[in-house]
């Protein structure tokens, strides 16, 4: 079963502005890490955070974790049309570690 | 070598078919999973092998087969499919510490199967 929520289930922005995407989860974690997905292909991890970090930035991407509230948020900076995709969070789980539970996704969509 | 690769990229089979999926990677990963993705959906975990054992099967049904005959290679074995299995099967890979999945994990590309 899935854990975690994503919210929006869709975005759609201009080009060159900020998009976040948010994520919930129901049972305590080790991390949680941000995937993307273009259309039909393979996952890339894009980032990930422990449990015991707040805050991490790549590049155009920040993450926050706010295990108290159980969520976490992803802000892509700038965006630009390659940025299109489906951006999935996933937790590793405390119990049951080997298993990689993914939310729903957000389908974001860069508009030039 | 940091890819996953996976093979073939597109298969499509028959309920009566046997037919194999394949994953390789070279990075001395020794976790190794196997997903399935349906259009719009999240991937869902099937199976996990450690150290070339399966450790997880997500009460996947017997009809999918897993194998893992070296650190390097995952194979799903396909008999006797529904169309409901129709999706991208996705492989991934993890490095392990005390036995656990360490990390992020490295997703290959996929296969898409289709059952007729």
């Amino acid at each position: 079963s899935q854990q975690g929520e994503e919210d929006p289930q869709a975005l759609s922005i201009q080009e060159g502005e900020n998009a976040t995407m948010n994520c919930s989860y129901k049972t305590s974690i080790n991390n949680l890490q941000w995937y993307r997905q273009n259309s039909g292909r393979g996952l890339v991890h894009l980032i990930l955070i422990r449990s015991n970090e707040r805050e991490k930035h790549s590049g155009r991407l920040r993450v926050t974790l706010d295990t108290s509230k159980k969520s976490s948020s992803l802000l892509i900076t700038a965006s630009r049309a390659a940025d299109t995709a489906s951006y999935f969070c996933a937790t590793d789980l405390i119990q049951g570690a080997q298993k990689l539970v993914f939310g729903q996704g957000t389908r974001l969509t860069i508009n030039p | 070598d940091t890819e996953v690769t996976q093979t073939p990229k597109h298969l499509v089979m028959g309920m009566t078919n046997k037919k194999s999926l394949k994953c390789e990677q070279h990075m001395g990963h020794r976790a190794m999973y196997w997903y399935k993705q349906k259009a719009k959906k999240p991937p869902e975990l099937m199976f996990v092998y450690s150290y070339e054992k399966l450790s997880i099967n997500e009460s996947v049904p017997s009809r999918f087969s897993p194998e893992c005959p070296n650190s390097s290679l995952l194979n799903l074995h396909l008999h006797a499919l529904q169309p409901e299995d129709s999706a991208l099967y996705l492989c991934a890979s993890s490095q392990v510490r005390a036995g656990l999945p360490k990390g992020d994990r490295f997703f290959g590309p996929g296969t898409r199967l289709t059952v007729l």
